[in-house]
C-alpha cells in the first residue's frame, strides 16, 4: 500500500490564481481530512469527509473547497489564492469512527506571492 | 468544541535524560488522545495513543499518562537520544457528533543534545 499520497510536493502561486491539491489513499478509509500547518503552529482542520459525497467544514474553511466523489480521492481547491494561504497542507485519512488513527500524507508546501 | 493546550513549546534536554510534555483538554467527554512526532520537513506520525479507559500506556522508551479528572495527559520519553529530536503534537478526539475529528495542540520542539 502507498498509504496517503499528495501532489504536488511544492507549488508557488501568484495572488489570485487557483489550484487543486490532490490527495489519494489506498487503504479503503472512510474518513479523510485536510489540515494546514503554519510555522510554529499546530494542525488546523480545513475540511473533512466521512464518506463519498459527504463533506463538511472544519476550523478554517474560508478560501477553500473540497469534493469527495470516490472513497480514494479528496482534492482541495484553492480559489483566488491569497498570501494568507501560504502554508504546508496535509491530507490525512482514518478507517472509521472506531479505529481512529489518522494517517498523514507527505504534505504540499504552498507559497502565494 | 474541543480546546487543547500544550506545554512547553520548546524543550531542550541532554542525551540520556528524560523529557515530559504536557497537554490539557477542555471536553470531558473526549476519549482518545494520540501523540504525533513530526521530524523536520516530514509528515506527522503516530507514536503512541491512549484511550480514556486506561490511565497509562508504555511502548519501550515512551509512555503516556492520562488524568481524566484533571483533564490532562502527558508524554514521557526516557533515555532520550538525538533521533528523538522533533516536534511532538498532542491531540484529543472530539466527542459527540464530531467524534471523528482530532483537535491538536500547537506542538513542542524537543531538542536532544549529544
Amino acid at each position: 500500500n502507498a498509504g496517503v499520497t499528495q501532489t504536488p510536493k511544492f507549488r508557488i502561486l501568484k495572488i489570485g490564481q487557483s489550484m487543486t491539491l490532490q490527495c489519494t489513499q489506498d487503504m479503503n478509509h472512510n474518513y479523510m481530512y485536510w489540515y494546514r500547518q503554519d510555522p510554529g503552529m499546530g494542525l488546523k482542520l480545513i475540511y473533512y469527509s466521512v464518506g463519498a459525497g459527504i463533506t463538511d467544514k472544519g476550523e478554517v474553511p474560508n478560501g477553500y473547497n473540497v469534493s469527495r466523489s470516490t472513497t480514494e480521492d479528496f482534492p482541495l481547491r484553492l480559489e483566488l489564492a491569497a498570501p494568507s494561504q501560504t502554508s504546508v497542507y496535509f491530507c490525512a485519512s482514518s478507517y472509521s469512527s472506531v479505529y481512529y488513527e489518522q494517517y498523514f500524507g507527505p504534505g504540499t508546501r504552498l507559497t502565494v506571492t | 468544541g474541543e480546546n487543547v493546550e500544550q506545554h512547553p513549546s520548546t524543550l531542550s534536554v541532554q542525551e540520556g535524560d528524560s523529557a515530559v510534555i504536557k497537554c490539557t483538554y477542555s471536553d470531558s467527554a473526549s476519549n482518545y488522545f494520540p501523540w504525533y512526532k513530526q521530524e523536520l520537513g516530514k509528515r506527522p506520525q503516530l507514536i503512541i495513543d491512549i484511550r480514556s479507559n486506561v490511565g497509562e500506556k508504555k511502548d519501550q522508551r515512551i509512555a503516556v499518562t492520562l488524568n481524566k479528572t484533571a483533564k490532562h495527559f502527558s508524554l514521557h520519553i526516557t533515555e532520550t537520544q538525538p533521533e528523538d529530536s522533533a516536534v511532538y503534537f498532542c491531540a484529543a478526539r472530539d466527542s459527540g457528533g464530531s467524534n471523528y475529528k482530532l483537535t491538536f495542540g500547537k506542538g513542542t520542539l524537543l531538542t536532544v543534545n549529544p
